[in-house]
């Protein structure tokens, strides 16, 4: 079975600052990963996903993560943050040919500080 | 297109009474997910379909909860009698194939 293990509950950082949001997973096949953002009192929106080929993939918004198979982690990075990244962040795994389900991790605030 | 589209968007309501939620997908997706988010156990997933079909329910927590999708344009999910430790919000998310999953705003419930 799968699980993901998003290894710090709360970042808080000051604008401008870089971040980093860890991400580990545990398969014994092959997955795709996500990462959504949630921003209070709405849903989760996808952020950026592998599902194959390059193993770093970028969002529109300035985020990237990259896909690192021998350590198994999936970590979420921004070189410049904006007070306006002030979220809620979950990376997720799915395996494939099972119709899609996704396992989440338990989630990191980013606060953002001025 | 419109996304995910919840109703209602709050509910409260008393212990021991039906609640129903209700959920329109994209459309044509052909997946069906209902999660439930609380500041205890994080985001968990109920149920999903596939084709209207209930592919796992494993984490339906008790007989109360049921859930239903009756064609590919609509899906509900029961809870009777309700408590208050079923108070969350519970998001519907649609998908296509492995896509990624697209998730409504949310229907925050409070049972008192």
């Amino acid at each position: 079975a799968q699980s993901v293990t998003q290894l710090d509950s709360q970042v808080p950082v000051f604008e401008e600052a870089p971040v980093e949001l860890r991400c580990n997973y545990s398969s014994s096949v092959s997955v795709y990963l996500f990462w959504y953002v949630q921003y209070p009192n709405q849903g989760l929106q996808l952020l950026l996903k592998y599902l194959s080929g390059s193993t770093l993939v970028e969002s529109i918004n300035g985020f990237e993560a990259e896909f690192n198979k021998s350590q198994t982690s999936f970590h979420l990075r921004k070189p410049s943050v904006h007070i306006s990244d002030t979220a809620e962040y979950f990376c997720a795994v799915s395996r494939y040919n099972q119709g899609g389900k996704l396992i989440f991790g338990q989630g990191t605030e980013l606060s953002v500080k001025p | 297109d419109a996304g995910v589209i919840q109703s209602p968007r709050h509910e409260v309501t008393e212990m021991g009474q039906e609640v129903t939620l209700r959920c329109k997908p994209i459309s044509g997706h052909n997946s069906l997910f209902w999660y439930r988010q609380t500041m205890m156990r994080g985001l968990e997933l109920l149920i999903y379909f596939n084709n209207n079909v209930p592919i796992d329910d494993s984490g339906m927590p008790e007989d109360r909860f049921s859930a239903k999708m009756p064609n590919a344009s609509f899906s509900t999910l029961k809870i009777q009698p309700s408590e208050p430790r079923d108070s969350a919000v519970y998001f519907c998310a649609s998908s296509s194939l492995q896509e990624e999953q697209y998730f409504g705003p949310g229907t925050r419930l409070t049972v008192t």
